[in-house]
């Protein structure tokens, strides 16, 4: 089945700066990769995703890459803000139908003052 | 519209108790989805369903039954639980992807999550 392996675990920046989180997938079939952020103790919200015909799409300060050769997707977010500071999760489609997901780990990103 | 609701929020079990969580939305979805998050793993899929009267195993399916009798509602069964189970459970729904290209997905909404303790 799918695997999703997400780095790093934890990332810290400052602000302004930018961050990077970088996500591998094991199963050549899956089409679909979202980005998940999850402040502390509220639920997931999807800021982002890509379709496998794409390889970079940006939506403001946020852009996502996907190379399906390498089997590997990152997130890109420049100009961090202090808001910015929560969990990121990467996922990636399983299987056939029901659009089911595989997460990542997730990175605890810090924006730093 | 409320979205996606759950309850309860927290909840302590003593090891062999059973208990049910509900998961409600009202956004007409046709699929839901039960997920667990644990330190470190993100978060797996434990069951999930298609539409009304219909449910599945996902990653993590041992130890939990599901059942969803109304589209709009989906139970998330422990008939004993065990100090493994303890987590945040996440329900989710979304759109089906009929009607759609291939390869478009719509997007999860999750719910708020519960907090479950088994001791």
């Amino acid at each position: 089945g799918e695997n999703v392996e997400q780095h790093p675990s934890t990332l810290s920046v400052q602000e302004g700066d930018s961050a990077v989180i970088k996500c591998t997938y094991s199963d050549s079939a899956s089409n679909y990769f979202p980005w998940y952020k999850q402040e502390l103790g509220k639920r997931p919200q999807l800021i982002i995703d890509i379709r496998s015909n794409v390889g970079e799409k940006k939506d403001q300060r946020i852009a996502v890459t996907l190379n399906k050769t390498a089997k590997h997707f990152s997130l890109h977010i420049t100009e961090t803000q202090p808001e910015d500071s929560a969990v990121y999760f990467c996922a990636a489609s399983m299987g056939q139908g029901a659009q089911k997901l595989v997460f990542g780990q997730g990175t605890r990103l810090t924006i730093n003052p | 519209n409320a979205g996606v609701t759950q309850t309860p929020k927290f909840r302590v079990l003593k090891t062999g108790q059973s208990m049910t969580l509900l998961c409600a939305q009202d956004m007409n979805h046709e699929y839901m989805y039960w997920y667990r998050q644990d330190p470190g793993m993100g978060l797996r899929l434990i069951h999930y369903s298609v539409g009304e009267g219909t449910t599945a195993k996902g990653e993590v399916p041992d130890g939990y039954n599901v059942s969803r009798l109304k589209k709009q509602n989906f139970l998330l069964g422990l008939e004993s639980a065990a100090p493994s189970q303890t987590s945040v459970y996440f329900c989710a729904s979304s759109l089906s992807e009929a009607l759609q290209p291939v390869g478009v997905y719509n997007e999860q909404f999750f719910g708020p999550g519960t907090r479950l303790t088994v001791l």
